[in-house]
């Protein structure tokens, strides 16, 4: 158990729609990194939040957006689904977001968009 | 921009079988490299990491070394079991590319299945 919790596990949704991920860092851990994960693009690296902050932007589409709030848990917002959209989600956290640190992934939520 | 490039999967290997899977950077700057792991159904998990030209990560019997003259971090394992199967990802970070000292950059994942 890597101490990083995201809800919900699975998410199916339709088209045209809007779903929030949401993801617990583990204990102490002041950054969190949302990440999507898909058969033909890979690990891709969406944003990432220190304390409430956002710190990094990736390849993150306008239709998605996220936030850290004040207890350091993030969501991830994505509307306007497309089928496209469809791929595994993974939060991860470290202590303090530096580039040589440990991030701790959590179990992923799977987005089906039918 | 930072990228890597890992050798295509999948690998299929007995049982105390020698495994190398390649694994290849571009970065601007100074990267910290890594291998994550991934079992079936869960998230990744650190495997090994080194952070600067000529260190050498290891952990449950993996390797890799931080070669900066062929920007290269190859992960070596001496005889695989059946439990190391899984997908393994190679990541840099920190290459200095436009705001990309933070983020994790990964590799397609190469899938590594042992056979007893």
């Amino acid at each position: 158990d890597s101490g990083v919790t995201q809800t919900p596990k699975h998410l199916i949704t339709a088209t045209g729609q809007r779903v929030t991920l949401r993801c617990s860092p583990r204990s102490g851990d002041l950054s969190v990194y949302w990440y999507q994960q898909s058969l033909d693009q890979g690990l891709q690296f969406l944003i990432q939040y220190y304390n409430g902050e956002e710190r990094a932007k990736g390849n993150i589409l306008e239709r998605f957006s996220a936030q850290q709030f004040p207890d350091l848990h993030s969501e991830l917002n994505l509307s306007s689904l497309e089928l496209g959209d469809s791929a595994l989600y993974f939060c991860a956290s470290s202590v303090e977001g530096f580039s040589n640190e440990k991030l701790f992934f959590g179990s992923g939520t799977q987005l089906s968009v039918l | 921009g930072d990228s890597v490039t890992q050798m295509e999967g999948p690998v299929t290997l007995s049982e105390e079988a020698f495994l190398t899977i390649n694994c290849t950077y571009t970065a601007t700057g100074y990267p910290s490299l890594f291998w994550y792991v991934q079992y079936p159904g869960e998230g990744l998990q650190l495997l090994l990491k080194a952070t600067k030209a000529d260190d050498k990560g290891s952990n449950k019997g993996f390797e890799a070394t931080y070669r900066k003259e062929t920007t290269s971090f190859h992960l070596e394992k001496g005889s695989v079991q059946v439990s190391d199967s899984a997908v393994y990802f190679c990541a840099l970070s920190g290459g200095g590319g436009g705001g990309s000292n933070y983020k994790l950059t990964f590799g397609k994942g190469t899938l590594l299945t042992v056979n007893p």
